[in-house]
């Protein structure tokens, strides 16, 4: 089985331009994750989605950032425009019973973006 | 109150021996802690995990030690090898259907090295 797809993986781009990220969950999850990691640092959660919902966008800044997710399957994170504190790794995940408190999210390998 | 608070930053263990790593967590509603294991240029993996209501879980050479008194946990490797070599995360996840939850909470990372 595929796990969660990510691209691109690196991305390096001039402050101000924009950039957009995409994932594909495994198979069957309904509950889609986008977080940010920075340099040394834990994953922090910018967006829930259940299904087509964002759920919990409430660390999302919403100033730059947008996130979508049509027909409750693959993801599109963007940032317009970047600023050089973006640079991070994003990571997306997923998971099947997000309500379970036993519900085990599994990650992709995350795209790394470099603002210039 | 949503911190997890993890330590050391860094560890180096000689090959055989324990390596322990602790979180501690303020939130008494997380019910759920996982701990991640992150490789270089991967997302992070799940490891093992625990729930309050048992104070040690253990897989292979992996136990999580629990204290809901004191509102701590820790990972314990057994027999470290240098494979184990990563940056391990720990988390908290509160299942109740409130603002903030139902979300990864990580702590800061460790990152582990195990010398042959």
């Amino acid at each position: 089985e595929a796990g969660v797809v990510q691209s691109p993986r690196y991305k390096i781009i001039e402050k101000k331009q924009p950039v957009a990220f995409w994932c594909n969950p495994i198979s069957g999850h309904n509950t889609l994750y986008w977080y940010r990691q920075n340099l040394g640092q834990g994953p922090e959660l910018l967006i829930r989605y259940e299904n087509e919902e964002a759920v919990d966008d409430s660390q999302l800044p919403k100033d730059r950032f947008s996130a979508e997710r049509l027909k409750g399957v693959d993801s599109t994170l963007k940032i317009q425009p970047a600023e050089l504190g973006d640079s991070a790794v994003y990571l997306c995940a997923s998971s099947f019973r997000p309500r379970s408190s036993t519900d085990t999210q599994y990650f992709g390998p995350g795209t790394r973006l470099t603002v210039l | 109150q949503q911190q997890v608070k993890q330590s050391p930053q860094s560890l180096i263990v000689q090959k055989g021996g324990i390596s322990i790593i602790n979180c501690a967590y303020e939130n008494t509603a997380f019910d759920y802690f996982p701990w991640y294991q992150q490789f270089p240029g991967k997302g992070p993996a799940l490891l093992i995990a625990i729930r309050p209501d048992v104070s040690e879980k253990k897989e292979g050479r992996f136990t999580i030690s629990f204290n809901k008194s004191a509102k701590q946990f820790s990972l314990h490797i057994m027999d470290s090898q240098p494979g184990d070599s990563a940056t391990y995360f720990c988390a908290a996840f509160s299942s109740r259907r409130i603002q903030g939850a139902q979300k990864l909470v990580f702590g800061q990372g460790t990152r582990l090295t195990i010398n042959p």
